[in-house]
């Protein structure tokens, strides 16, 4: 079945670090979307990418980084820059599912504790 | 504005029906998703419906939508201990309809 995996679920970080997490996809989707989940709160948009080669600023972007190079993998880097980075962060992609509709699909998200 | 509201608690007996309330801004064609998350996990989507829809069944699930006040919600019939999650109404906008916007998320508890 086709889905999204997210890694690591776990990771701890040193403060100054800089940590990548990754996010691939084999639904075949052009768009891809990072989200920063905090206890008791909604989910709020970080980066995202409509197509390869491409990728925007969501609400929330100082101190992150992206990349997307292939349709498939969309890696979001948490650097030393990102005051408050402990938080669950979410990877989503856009598109068709079975059913046909367009829908956002999420990965189980990656947990981020800096030390 | 751009905010998607939710209530933030909702406690039931076990057996009993659940109903979730949304509000929403968009008065133009949208999707309207309703997904569900347990802890320490990701988001699963539980259903959706388009704007020119009023309602959707889907099993133990009933999705109203009253586009006049712009307000959504998610029955869960015969609610089960396994129901407990966080609820979330999402709202996608954009010509495209890639743009999201999500509530705050209600947190459903059931109790035997």
């Amino acid at each position: 079945d086709g889905g999204i995996t997210q890694s690591p679920k776990y990771l701890f970080r040193k403060e100054g670090q800089n940590v990548t997490l990754s996010c691939e996809q084999n639904l075949n989707h052009d768009a891809m979307y990072w989200y920063r989940q905090d206890p008791g709160q909604g989910l709020r948009l970080i980066y995202y990418s409509q197509i390869v080669n491409d990728f925007q600023k969501g609400d929330i972007a100082e101190g992150y980084s992206v990349s997307r190079e292939k349709k498939e993998s969309f890696p979001l880097t948490v650097t030393s820059a990102q005051k408050n980075p402990t938080a669950f962060y979410l990877c989503a992609s856009w598109g068709a599912v079975r059913s046909g509709a367009n829908v956002l699909t999420f990965g189980a998200g990656s947990r981020l504790t800096v030390l | 504005g751009e905010d998607v509201e939710q209530s933030l608690f909702l406690s039931v007996r076990e057996g009993d029906s659940s109903v979730i309330n949304c509000t929403y801004t968009d008065s133009s064609s949208t999707y309207l998703y309703w997904y569900k998350q347990e802890p320490g996990a990701g988001l699963q989507l539980l259903t959706y419906i388009f704007s020119n829809m009023d309602m959707k069944q889907d099993q133990r699930l009933t999705v109203l939508l009253n586009k006049k006040d712009k307000h959504l919600s998610l029955r869960i019939a015969d609610t089960q201990t396994g129901d407990s999650a966080i609820y979330f109404c999402a709202e996608s906008r954009g010509s495209n309809f890639n743009k999201f916007y999500f509530g705050s998320g209600t947190k459903l508890n059931v109790k035997p």
